[in-house]
């Protein structure tokens, strides 16, 4: 069964920086390439970055909004994908999802985490 | 990249079908077969429904259906039961990046 778990949120101060984790188990996590989407309270779904597999060259793409703050990794010996999260802005405030890409074969968000909260306040 | 655009509500008696339109660009919607569609429940997470434009992915009932014609794709929903009330989002890889839809809240009446 593919699951995923997210970690790391919380309250942070204006200008801060948190680390989310967000470890995979049920499938071979080398192969795939994760993502990571968000949502503002009571606002829609954002995609925020991806990470490829190494085997596609391991490259990083990022939303305009958080490009140059937020950097995407990942540990495939931990079974584990992280975004750090820096110079936070209040409308940065958000569930943070973690999502797998392919991994049922088929291009689409296909498995997601529950979720961690990141509040922005002063 | 800006977010594609979907009306914010939709309705329908259950037993009904109601359509959900998602609107982008060449760039986006219009340039690739990578439409997908997710449902999310209040408190939830997003739970893929339809993806590469019109597949279902194995669980999902046959009364969900997606289409797209030129920078527009489309989600059906057929014979309206009340568990479908959520919103629903859809989602398309633009190149580098991919762009989500602004969002429809489903109401079943």
């Amino acid at each position: 069964e593919v699951q995923l778990v997210e970690s790391g949120g919380g309250l942070v101060e204006p200008g801060g920086s948190l680390r989310l984790s967000c470890a995979a188990s049920g499938f071979t996590f080398s192969y795939f390439w994760m993502s990571w989407v968000r949502q503002a309270p009571g606002k829609g779904l954002e995609w925020v970055a991806q990470i490829k597999s190494r085997a596609d060259g391991g490259t990083t793409d990022y939303a305009a909004p958080v490009k140059g703050r937020f950097s995407i990794s990942r540990d495939d010996s931990k079974n584990t994908f992280y975004l750090q999260v820096n110079s936070l802005k209040t409308e940065d405030t958000a569930v943070y999802y973690c999502a797998t890409l392919g991994v049922s074969g088929y291009w689409a968000f296909d498995y997601w985490g529950q979720g961690a909260l990141v509040t922005v306040s002063s | 990249q800006s977010a594609l655009t979907q009306p914010p509500s939709a309705s329908g008696s259950p037993g009904q079908s109601v359509t959900i339109s998602c609107t982008g660009t060449s760039s986006d919607v219009g340039g690739y077969n990578y439409v997908s569609w997710y449902q999310q429940h209040p408190g939830k997470a997003p739970k893929l429904m339809i993806y590469e434009v019109s597949k279902r992915p194995t669980g999902v009932p046959d009364r969900f259906s997606g289409s797209k014609s030129g920078n527009t794709a489309s989600l059906t929903v057929s014979g309206l039961r009340a568990e479908d009330e959520a919103d629903y989002y859809c989602t398309s890889y633009a190149g580098t990046n991919n762009v989500f839809g602004t969002g429809t809240k489903l109401t079943v009446l």
